[in-house]
């Protein structure tokens, strides 16, 4: 079945480092989607990638939806405590349905 | 906007009863709702796919008649744990999907249940 690989697993980082994790998928995927986890809470979407190629911002964080239509990164730049998290990326099986999720990055963040 | 509220945040139960657990979208109305399961350190696995006014569509591996879900209104869906046992015990995460965000999905903050 379909299935997402995200790396890397886990980083620990500075404040004011630069992040960046990706994901990969053996199939192509017309929909990107990276969410941030706190504990205890559900996931809140940062980033959704539409078109291959595609790059956006949120703030500190850009994505990309790769050409190939089956991997995106999200950068996150000069990073604060707060950043603290698991980062997932995800994707549709097919429009409209549930969504197949990456198994998170737990980005640590060090003041 | 896109808001998504559960209920409770919490439940702690003795084996053998019931739970109820509900997930409303507040400012939208989804036409599909899907339940998720997460346990510590892992990432969500979906459970059910959940649209309004028709049965649910459980993944393969879990039980229909041990995870009751209802989606009675394009606002409300409830998930039933019942019978819960121990191993029942884990985060349970909806998400919402309108019509006009047709691949976003928007999820609610989790319900922890505990099963004595």
């Amino acid at each position: 079945g379909q299935q997402l690989n995200q790396s890397p697993q886990s980083m620990f980082i500075q404040e004011g480092e630069d992040v960046s994790m990706n994901c990969t998928s053996s199939s192509i995927f017309n929909t990107w989607l990276w969410y941030k986890q706190d504990p205890g809470e559900g996931p809140v979407l940062l980033i959704a990638l539409y078109k291959a190629g595609e790059l956006t911002s949120n703030g500190r964080l850009t994505a990309q939806f790769g050409i190939t239509r089956k991997d995106s990164f999200l950068n996150i730049s000069a990073s604060i405590p707060s950043d603290v998290g698991i980062y997932f990326c995800a994707g549709p099986w097919q429009a409209g349905t549930a969504l197949i999720f990456g198994k998170g990055t737990t980005l640590s963040v060090s003041s | 906007g896109a808001v998504v509220s559960q209920h409770p945040s919490r439940v702690i139960c003795k084996s053998g009863t019931s739970v109820k657990i509900e997930c409303r979208s507040l400012d939208f109305q989804a036409t599909t709702m899907f339940w998720y399961r997460q346990f510590p350190k892992q990432s969500l696995m979906l459970m059910a796919t959940s649209n309004e006014g028709s049965k649910a569509t459980y993944e393969q591996g879990v039980e229909k008649d041990k995870f009751l879900i209802n989606h009675a209104s394009l606002t409300l869906s409830t998930l039933t744990v019942t019978s819960a046992h121990p191993e029942d015990s884990s985060f349970y995460i909806c998400s919402a999907q309108s019509g006009s965000t047709y691949n976003e999905q928007f999820f609610g903050p989790g319900t922890r249940l505990t099963v004595l």
